[in-house]
């Protein structure tokens, strides 16, 4: 059983545009929810991360949305560049246990 | 370095040969998780390893696979009579305690020929 749901499986976006990627939970517990990027041959780098007591979380050109009630929460790129080209992974997780990990969106931003 | 470090990067072995991943994680951090990456997929988690608890081991895919980590510090991973289907990059990432930030080590490639 997917624990995090992600889509979209990849996207496209023009450079400046918005990339938006979308993750949903069933696991109320879940309290601490981190946005990973990877690029090919590396490790997975951890990006940007919230916890449910807020429902924004802004570093730089990097947003998370973090909507409780509906167990969803959403990554969005602005000013998409070239070198955000990667493949994302949304997790989430609660104390003492495992990362769950969605599915991973592979993002190709377009000069 | 300061971050998470993996050994070797890369390990080619014979199908039936036995084969150990080694991972040593950020100063401190009392959480180590291990996780399979085949090409183009997402991760699968293996094994949780958390202080001086029980390990939760509920991700490994066979009795082939085991890990165990000394002194709450180094951790290996072990194959034993690798299949090619193993054949993946092996994630290790650490962090201060289950449910913080994760930090992850570069992989090591496996191959099995």
């Amino acid at each position: 059983q997917q624990q995090v749901k992600q889509s979209p499986q990849s996207l496209i976006v023009q450079k400046g545009g918005i990339s938006i990627i979308n993750c949903a939970y069933e696991n109320t517990a879940f309290d601490y929810f981190p946005w990973y990027q990877q690029f090919p041959g590396k490790g997975p780098a951890l990006l940007i991360a919230i916890r449910p007591d807020v429902s924004e979380k802004k570093e730089g050109r990097f947003t998370i949305s973090f909507n409780k009630s509906a167990k969803q929460f959403s990554l969005h790129i602005m000013d998409s560049q070239p070198g955000d080209s990667a493949t994302y992974f949304c997790a989430a997780t609660h104390p003492r246990n495992q990362f769950y990990f969605g599915t991973g969106t592979s993002l190709t931003v377009i000069p | 370095g300061a971050g998470v470090s993996q050994s070797p990067s890369n390990k080619v072995t014979e199908k039936g040969k036995d084969v150990e991943l080694r991972c040593d994680p950020i100063s401190g951090h009392t959480a180590l998780y291990w996780y399979r990456q085949s090409l183009g997929q997402g991760l699968e988690f293996l094994i949780y390893f958390q202080g001086n608890s029980a390990p939760d081991k509920s991700g490994l895919p066979s009795d082939r696979f085991s890990a165990e980590r000394t002194g709450g510090s180094v951790s290996t991973l072990t194959i034993q009579r690798t299949q090619q289907e193993d054949s993946a990059v092996y994630l290790c990432a650490s962090s201060h305690g289950g449910g913080t930030e994760a930090f992850f080590g570069q992989g090591t490639r496996l191959t099995v020929v």
